[in-house]
């Protein structure tokens, strides 16, 4: 019973370098959504999906891409990492109105 | 846009009651989830409401006013295992967009 798997656990990035955040559920949710959460703090959404094909921007998408090709994968993709993108990520999955389901969380620094 | 307000932190003796508010302020909205999450892990679901009143689950009970844009997660029997972060979650418009505000730190000491 996976539910939400997010890779990597843990990354550390150079500034300017690129990575992609993966994030796979198997619970055939229509909706995803990627968040970050800065030390002490709550939840910022960054994107969301609402179905394959379908992506809309959050709170603070800047410096981030998102593409949404199947229902079970939500890629976030970090085109040129800035220290200031240092954060945990969390990707959750639901079905309408229902709770989220989140994984693990992907730890990130940007040195 | 959307404004959620909690708590930063509380402090609250085992054994006993706590009650963590949280007031919104959003267009569209569909319904208020509150969130437990302990350092280092990730959110998980407590509750979810929809209509005014009051949902109990067990020792968690959660209250939602629809009119005000208020709405408080009550605990009771506060236990050691109940220090952890709460965070209130507003879902609105057309789509399932879900906010969350910045959540409350709880300790619970002896």
């Amino acid at each position: 019973n996976a539910g939400v798997t997010q890779t990597p656990k843990f990354r550390i990035l150079k500034i300017g370098q690129s990575m992609t955040l993966q994030c796979a559920q198997d619970m055939n949710h229509n909706y995803m959504y990627w968040y970050r959460q800065d030390p002490g703090m709550g939840l910022k959404l960054i994107y969301y999906s609402v179905g394959a094909g379908i992506t809309d921007k959050g709170e603070v998408p800047n410096g981030y891409n998102v593409s949404r090709s199947t229902t079970e994968d939500f890629p976030l993709r970090l085109e040129l990492a800035a220290p200031s993108q240092t954060s945990v990520y969390f990707c959750a999955s639901s079905q309408v109105n229902q709770p989220q389901h989140f994984g693990d969380g992907t730890r990130l620094s940007i040195l | 846009g959307q404004n959620i307000d909690q708590p930063t932190e509380m402090t609250a003796t085992e054994g006993a009651i706590v009650q963590i508010n949280c007031t919104y302020q959003t267009s569209g909205f569909n319904g208020l989830f509150w969130y437990q999450q302990h350092a280092g892990e990730a959110p998980t679901f407590l509750s979810y409401n929809v209509l005014d009143g009051l949902e109990e689950k067990g020792r968690f009970s959660s209250f939602l006013s629809r009119s005000k844009g208020y709405s408080y997660l009550l605990l009771k029997e506060l236990q050691m295992k109940d220090s952890a972060s709460y965070l209130c979650a507003v879902y609105s418009g057309g789509y399932q967009k879900v906010t969350f505000g910045t959540g409350t730190k709880l300790q619970v000491i002896p």
